[in-house]
């Protein structure tokens, strides 16, 4: 079946201990997003890729860094995580057309900072 | 600016019809999506209203109203399994989502 994988479900890290989260997809899809959601609130769009164009948003902090080496894989990289970056990590994708508007999710990583 | 608003909270009894509503201010619209996520889980598509009116898919509808920036996700026949979020997002002008804050919603038996 065709779908958005993510790796690890769940990890764990120091406080200020780099880590790298994965995301994969069989979808063919142009677009890939990384969101940031935390309990009970809204998920917030950190970057996102059209190809290999690459899209920041303004209130990302420069913490959060983004790699794309191909259209299957996307990798969010969290170079100094601190305890507010504690949150569920998700990946989306989205088909490069423009009358197809849904976004397909990963399960998402939840990201502990100790 | 784009602003969505959503009940932070509701309750239903199991059976019964709930109707969550969503309303919304943005300078440019491509439509309007729910998604359904469970505690711990990533959301799963709902449906999608682009047109003005109603949009049924089994035991779950959508409406939009775009002169009056109002959404409602309509739940029938309540089952336990539907205790969720249910968030309400609109795409804005570049195609990017602008998320609602959710609806948790509680089914009691």
């Amino acid at each position: 079946d065709a779908m958005v994988i993510q790796n690890p479900r769940y990890q764990v890290t120091q406080f200020g201990k780099p880590v790298t989260l994965s995301c994969s997809q069989t979808l063919n899809h142009n677009v890939m997003y990384w969101y940031q959601q935390k309990s009970s609130q809204a998920p917030k769009l950190l970057f996102h890729y059209y190809d290999k164009d690459f899209n920041n948003e303004a209130d990302t902090p420069d913490n959060f860094q983004s790699r794309r080496p191909n259209t299957s894989f996307c990798f969010l990289d969290i170079r100094s995580p601190g305890l507010g970056d504690a949150a569920m990590y998700l990946c989306a994708t989205k088909s490069g057309e423009r009358e197809v508007n849904e976004q397909f999710f990963g399960p998402g990583t939840r990201l502990t900072v100790l | 600016g784009q602003n969505i608003d959503q009940p932070t909270e509701m309750t239903a009894t199991e059976g019964a019809i709930v109707q969550i509503n969503c309303t919304y201010q943005t300078s440019g619209f491509n439509g309007l999506f729910w998604y359904q996520q469970h505690a711990g889980e990533a959301p799963t598509f709902l449906s999608y209203n682009v047109l003005d009116g109603l949009e049924e898919k089994g035991r779950f509808s959508s409406f939009l109203s775009r002169s009056k920036g109002y959404s409602y996700l309509l739940l029938k026949e309540l089952q336990m399994k539907d205790s969720a979020s249910y968030l309400c997002a609109l795409m804005d002008s570049n195609y990017q989502l602008i998320w609602g804050a959710g609806t948790k919603l509680i089914i009691k038996p």
